[in-house]
């Protein structure tokens, strides 16, 4: 079957570094994606990865190796505001969206 | 503003009750999808429509029904509904086929809850 697998929770300090780890086993690959979804709203769109390597957009980054399917979404400067859950998807071969169940970020002072 | 908008925003109903949501996308785009999204568990894709056709319905009870009457605009009624059905509810929409970076769109969602 089709599995993403990130960690439920984590906890960083508010101008820290953290790393959000996403690992997955699909039928195919067409395009690893970072979504943040703040309590109550809607999930919206933070990077998109197709070829292995770094994409960096400001104080986020994404990171993907396919062969060991396996992804990071990296936060710089944490802000208070950065609390909220990152979700992580893959676009199977089907161009199917299978999603992770999420990781709860908190941040404090 | 993501260009897609749900009503309502919240839902309390009895297990007997008749009820629709609804969803509008501003986008332009020809595809959109209901999900269902539970505490802790992964988004669940329930229904997808791609140029008002239904393409996919992922084994979802019956007492789930869509409705897609243009690519605009999709609802979904509900009708003696469980417990366990309370979840957010989110529409999506996007274009297909995708280019390579494009993704879906979510609205807010219906946070729904039955009694």
């Amino acid at each position: 079957g089709q599995n993403i697998d990130q960690p439920t929770e984590m906890t960083a300090t508010e101008g820290a570094i953290v790393q959000i780890n996403c690992t997955y086993q699909t039928s195919g690959f067409n395009g690893l994606f970072w979504y943040q979804q703040h309590a109550g709203e809607a999930p919206t769109f933070l990077s998109y990865n197709v070829l292995d390597g770094l994409e960096e957009k400001g104080r986020f980054s994404s990171f993907l190796s396919r062969s060991k399917g396996y992804s990071y979404l990296l936060l710089k400067e944490l802000q208070m505001k950065d609390s909220a859950s990152y979700l992580c998807a893959v676009r199977d071969s089907n161009y199917q969206l299978i999603w992770g169940a999420g990781t709860k970020l908190i941040i404090k002072p | 503003e993501t260009g897609v908008t749900q009503t309502p925003r919240h839902l309390v109903m009895g297990m007997t009750n008749k009820k629709s949501l609804k969803c509008e996308q501003h986008l332009g785009h020809n595809a959109m999808y209901w999900y269902k999204q539970s505490a802790k568990k992964p988004l669940e894709l329930m229904f997808v429509y791609n140029f008002k056709e239904q393409t996919e319905n992922n084994s979802v009870p019956s007492r789930f029904s869509p409705e897609c009457p243009n690519s605009s605009h999709l609802f979904l009624h509900l009708h003696t509904l469980q417990p366990e059905d309370s979840a957010l509810y989110l529409c999506a929409s996007s274009q297909d086929p995708p280019g390579q970076q494009e993704t879906q769109y979510f609205g807010p969602g219906t946070r729904l809850l039955v009694l």
